[in-house]
């Protein structure tokens, strides 16, 4: 598989209910970044994490890292139907300035 | 909040002909990013501009494609002979000084190469 995989590609839960996305990667990361994107519109940034962090939070936002997998998770707690969007993890590889690597994404629909 | 503004949202264009694609990042970015969304595909990196010099280029970004800031607001992405597989969603994005962190993404110019 390629740098920043997303599972599921597609996930769909009923308002309320708390959303986990997961991100793996293949080579050493200086930082990982979550990314939303809504149908047809630009990325918006949610969230980054450092290589030497295990975990952050940001609202309604959990993500955690744990480099020895070389994985990440994003959870969503307490969906709404304006979370129902795109969310994509990007990596910025050890070494490089600051080229993200995305992964394919995940599609969450939040039903209400 | 501030915004990258890219411009303009949608164009059309001949294979062959040459495009310029827009974009005002935020006034106090020092870095400078295009990325591309080839429909049902992945976001892929083409440049970094810092300094008024490439910093990082991917394979994508060949000798038909150049980066340029004319003036101290905007930055430019030109494709010189468009062809069929240029068509995408081109992004271009913006990020802080030395100290790493997310960064602001336009929203998208939609460039159709017929």
């Amino acid at each position: 598989s390629q740098q920043g995989e997303e599972d599921p590609q597609a996930l769909s839960i009923q308002e309320g209910e708390n959303a986990t996305m997961n991100c793996s990667y293949k080579t050493s990361i200086n930082n990982l970044q979550w990314y939303r994107q809504n149908s047809g519109r630009g990325l918006v940034h949610l969230i980054l994490i450092r290589s030497n962090e295990r975990e952050k939070h940001s609202g309604r936002l959990r993500v955690t890292l744990d480099t020895s997998k070389k994985s990440s998770s994003l959870l969503i707690t307490a969906s709404r139907a304006a979370d129902t969007a795109s969310y994509f993890c990007a990596t910025v590889l050890s070494g490089s300035a600051r080229q993200l690597t995305f992964g394919s994404g995940t599609q969450l629909t939040v039903l209400p | 909040e501030p915004e990258v503004t890219q411009t303009p949202s949608h164009q059309v264009t001949q294979m062959g002909q040459e495009v310029i694609l827009r974009c005002v990042p935020i006034s106090n970015h020092l870095y400078f990013y295009w990325y591309r969304q080839i429909l049902g595909q992945k976001v892929e990196f083409l440049v970094s501009f810092y300094n008024n010099e490439i910093s990082e280029k991917s394979e994508i970004f060949d000798d038909q494609f150049s980066v340029e800031r004319p003036d101290g607001s905007n930055f430019t992405l030109k494709i010189r002979s468009t062809k069929l597989e240029d068509s995408a969603m081109y992004f271009c994005a913006s990020s802080e000084g030395q100290k790493i962190y997310g960064y602001t993404f336009g929203s998208g110019t939609r460039l159709t190469v017929v």
